[in-house]
């Protein structure tokens, strides 16, 4: 699984959008880009995944470049219940189901 | 909203003891995982199930551990003989589809287990 590299940290204000970089250089075509976050210890909460068009939830939205490089998830009004672990994940489809995580970016919002 | 439950929340054991960490994955999912994650560090895969055999394991997942499903709805990992380094919190995770699929792995809340 290719791998990823993220910030370590952000601040956001509440109430604005969180833009959380990834990096994913070497991702391969049949790779998928997931995000999971955790609130304090608690487990991985799965967000969004993509395999090259934008996509959207309830809770963010995930832009994956043109060349996959390189994605961005974004929480469009943060809250302070946001605040979390973030975690950018490249899976193959194929070959293996197992998550493989980083450090994540801790991500803090701001009243 | 279905969710992935784990029982117990918090197992205090000794150590040399045997330990059983108890999930139940979403009912219609077809593939269960166990995860840990050491006070501080990364979260950490340890095995994956699927038609009652283990698909693929990591270094961490030796003779010491083991995983079943005991009926229907249950998924048990039993580790033999609990050492200090076993402190953890372990979660189980499961997901509808595993390797050629592309759904999610869904997670639960863990459980932590102390060993004194």
């Amino acid at each position: 699984d290719a791998k990823t590299t993220q910030p370590t940290s952000m601040d956001c204000a509440e109430g604005r959008a969180a833009n959380l970089p990834c990096n994913h250089s070497t991702i391969s075509g049949n790779e998928y880009v997931y995000w999971y976050r955790q609130i304090h210890s608690q487990g991985p909460q799965y967000i969004i995944h993509g395999l090259k068009n934008n996509e959207t939830n309830e809770m963010a939205s995930l832009i994956i470049t043109e060349d996959r490089k390189s994605s961005t998830l974004i929480l469009p009004h943060a809250t302070l219940r946001d605040t979390a672990v973030y975690y950018c994940i490249v899976r193959a489809r194929i070959g293996g189901n197992k998550l493989v995580f980083g450090a994540g970016t801790i991500l803090r919002v701001k009243s | 909203e279905p969710e992935v439950t784990q029982t117990p929340s918090h197992q205090v054991t000794q150590m040399g003891q045997e330990v059983i960490l108890r999930c139940v994955p979403i009912s219609n999912h077809l593939y269960f995982y166990w995860y840990r994650q050491i006070l501080g560090q990364k979260v950490e895969f340890l095995v994956s199930f699927y038609n009652n055999e283990i698909s693929e394991k990591s270094e961490i997942f030796d003779d010491q551990f083991s995983v079943e499903r005991p009926d229907g709805s249950n998924f048990t990992l039993k580790i033999r003989s609990t050492k200090l380094e076993d402190s953890a919190m372990y979660f189980c995770a499961s997901s509808v589809g595993g390797t050629g699929s592309n759904q999610p792995q869904h997670f639960g809340d863990g459980t932590r287990l102390s060993i004194l």
